[in-house]
């Protein structure tokens, strides 16, 4: 069973907006990471946030991670056409396997 | 830089065929996995391997074998291909345990008809 769930499926906005995607999950967790899948592409990593950090920035990128809630979010700042892509995240516990969510599709409207 | 090599990259198969997806990483990592990626379902873990010479199953290794004699290769063999197995399958590896960045190959579109 899939550990992470991402929330929403789909997202839609124009170029330079923000775009804010989250991930809630069940069990506790080393760390978490956020990864990207452009269409028809392998997943490439963006960020990795671990279990006793609250927030973390790449770039564009903004992670938090509240583990009470067991939840986390990730930020995208003013969005662009080529941010469009599929967002997963992948949760980490006690075994090496991360399980990852179903995703959020993000299109960037020009 | 080569990273996660997957082939073939499309392959259509008759249903009771048997196949092999060839995966080969040259980073050194001792952490390779397998998943499959449909539609709604994100990914799921077939089959994965903590080092050569050591594999284990992951949410869905039915109808799939690995193997791992090299550090570098892991195949994921399908015994006799169903429509079900028609899916994007992806080979991942990782230098380490418990979150480390895993690198994925670009993927292999496979079709059972």
């Amino acid at each position: 069973s899939q550990q992470g769930e991402e929330d929403p499926q789909a997202l839609s906005i124009q170029e330079g907006e923000n775009a804010t995607m989250n991930c809630s999950y069940k069990t506790s967790i080393n760390n978490l990471q956020w990864y990207r899948q452009n269409s028809g592409r392998g997943l490439v990593h963006l960020i990795l946030i671990r279990s006793n950090e609250r927030e973390k920035h790449s770039g564009r990128l903004r992670v938090t991670l509240d583990t009470s809630k067991k939840s986390s979010s990730l930020l995208i700042t003013a969005s662009r056409a080529a941010d469009t892509a599929s967002y997963f995240c992948a949760t980490s516990g006690g075994s090496y396997i991360p399980t990852f969510g179903r995703g959020t599709s993000l299109i960037v409207h020009p | 830089n080569a990273g996660v090599t997957q082939t073939p990259k499309f392959q259509v198969l008759k249903t009771g065929q048997s196949m092999t997806l060839q995966c080969a990483q040259d980073m050194n990592h001792e952490y390779m996995s397998w998943y499959r990626q449909d539609p709604g379902m994100g990914l799921r873990l077939i089959h994965y391997s903590v080092g050569a010479g050591i594999t284990d199953q992951g949410e869905v290794p039915n109808g799939y074998n690995v193997s791992r004699s090299t550090t570098e290769d892991f195949p994921l063999r399908l015994l006799s291909a169903a429509p079900s197995q028609t899916s994007v399958y992806f080979c991942a590896s990782s230098s380490d345990s418990s979150g480390n960045t895993i690198y994925f190959g670009e993927g292999s579109w496979l079709t059972v008809v």
